[in-house]
């Protein structure tokens, strides 16, 4: 199975400023078909996760703009370009190219 | 409204057997594909298992292979997820989610206890 391995694990960040998790994969995520299928979710306190972005950098329909994806390859990242208070909670990378799909441990963002 | 509704999950004794359900609404259930996703309470998220727009492809992760069987109902726009011969290690919540390579909605997920 892909091993997807984020960090950093806990993430403290004072509100309005930038944050920044990693993703890397033990396998390329390019599928046959070109794509990468690298999506990030958030699961705030409580609730069930919730995608923020599909393969790598497309946002989710509702999901504010100061969330990006970017990368390629076996190394992605998940930005906060200014962190709210609601942002609070755990994110999770998931690989879809390779089956099973796997996540990675997860990451705990906290405010300061 | 995309809507999940998980169902059947209870408290269980080691080695027993459980049903849980999906009811999928707001959207053409025989669209997608669907997943079983579980986590351990406190802890991460295991992808348990996938099934195709019409059943013809399904699989789950290798701790649950030949133990865990998914299947869905097009007609009645329900997924289900049959476990047996269940473990301790098998507690989890269990979330009904749509998609298999990159889920996008999930339900508020169903408790499984599997507990002597």
């Amino acid at each position: 199975d892909v091993v997807m391995t984020q960090s950093p694990l806990s993430l403290p960040v004072t509100v309005g400023q930038p944050a920044s998790i990693s993703c890397r994969s033990n396998q390329s995520l390019v599928s046959s078909d070109g794509d990468s299928y690298l999506n990030w979710f958030q699961q705030r306190p409580g609730q069930s996760p919730r995608r923020l972005i599909y393969k790598v950098s497309n946002r989710d329909s509702g999901v504010p703009d100061r969330f990006s994806g970017s990368g390629s390859g076996t190394d992605f990242t998940l930005r906060i370009s200014r962190v709210e208070a609601e942002d609070v909670g755990l994110y999770y990378c998931m690989q879809g190219t390779h089956w099973p799909p796997t996540f990675g441990q997860g990451t705990k963002l906290e405010i300061k | 409204e995309v809507q999940l509704v998980e169902s059947g999950g209870s408290v269980v004794r080691p080695g027993g057997s459980l049903r849980l359900s999906c009811a999928a609404s707001g959207f053409t259930f025989d669209d997608h594909g669907m997943s079983w996703v579980r986590q351990v309470p406190g802890k991460g998220l295991e992808w348990v298992c996938g099934i195709n727009w019409n059943g013809g492809s399904r699989n789950c992760v290798d701790s649950v292979k030949g133990r865990f069987t998914i299947s869905r109902d097009n007609a009645k726009n329900s997924l289900d997820l049959q476990m047996s011969s269940l473990r301790v290690e098998d507690t989890a919540l269990y979330y009904c989610a749509r998609g298999l390579r990159g889920v996008d909605s999930w339900g508020q997920g169903t408790p499984v206890t599997v507990s002597s």
